[in-house]
């Protein structure tokens, strides 16, 4: 069964800042690696989608880079905003179903 | 375009009593999802359609846990009796193949 882990569980970083977030896998037999992010009560908003064939994807300040090989993902955030506070949260597909497994995410926060 | 829609945002009831919740999903997406979300977790996937079929219902509680949806587009989700470990978030998802989950607000479910 697919397990993906996130370190940070939290992390804090001034405004301005470049950070990367971690996702590790360990099953590498992906139909694609997904990146949302979750406000408050809210529900998970969809901010990247990798395909297994793909190296990355970016998305304005957002970059997400995948290694099938070693079953990781990064997410880069660069030049960070107090409104980049939010959970943010990996996802393996192991089919194209979209069958996701997710992690326990990372509570980011970006102080002014 | 609309989003996912899901009622109701909150519920408490008491242990051993019955609840439900509804989604309607984005407008011509053929996958619908119900997601659970314990505090502090990932969410995990409870039951998958295609259209109105079950692609993956295999962590869903049978024994409490009910789901359909009808005419492959609203679905609704039932706990008949529940528990005390059902106090969740249970959030609905929509997607077409291959493509990103759009997620709804989610219902915030205690029970007591």
């Amino acid at each position: 069964k697919q397990e993906v882990t996130q370190i940070p569980a939290a992390l804090s970083v001034p405004e301005g800042e470049n950070l990367v977030l971690n996702c590790s896998f360990t099953d590498s037999a992906i139909y694609n690696l997904q990146w949302f992010r979750q406000d408050p009560g809210k529900g998970l908003t969809s901010l990247l989608l990798i395909q297994s064939s793909q190296r990355e994807q970016t998305s304005g300040r957002l970059n997400a880079s995948l290694d099938k090989s070693s079953g990781r993902s990064t997410l880069y955030i660069a030049a960070s905003q107090p409104g980049d506070s939010a959970t943010y949260l990996c996802a393996a597909a192991q089919t194209g179903a979209n069958n996701l497994f997710f992690g326990t995410g990372t509570r980011l926060t970006v102080i002014p | 375009e609309a989003g996912v829609a899901q009622s109701p945002r909150y519920k408490i009831i008491e242990k051993r009593q019955s609840v439900a919740f509804w989604c309607n999903p984005i407008s011509g997406h053929a996958t619908l999802y119900w997601y659970q979300q314990i505090l502090g977790q990932g969410p995990k996937l409870l039951i998958q359609f295609q259209n109105n079929g079950v692609v993956d219902d295999s962590q869903l509680p049978k024994d409490r846990f009910s789901a359909e949806r009808l005419k492959g587009v609203d679905s609704t989700l039932k706990i008949q009796p529940a528990k005390l470990e059902d106090s969740a978030v249970y959030l609905c998802a929509s997607s077409l193949y291959n493509s990103p989950l759009h997620f709804g607000n989610g219902t915030r479910l205690t029970v007591t």
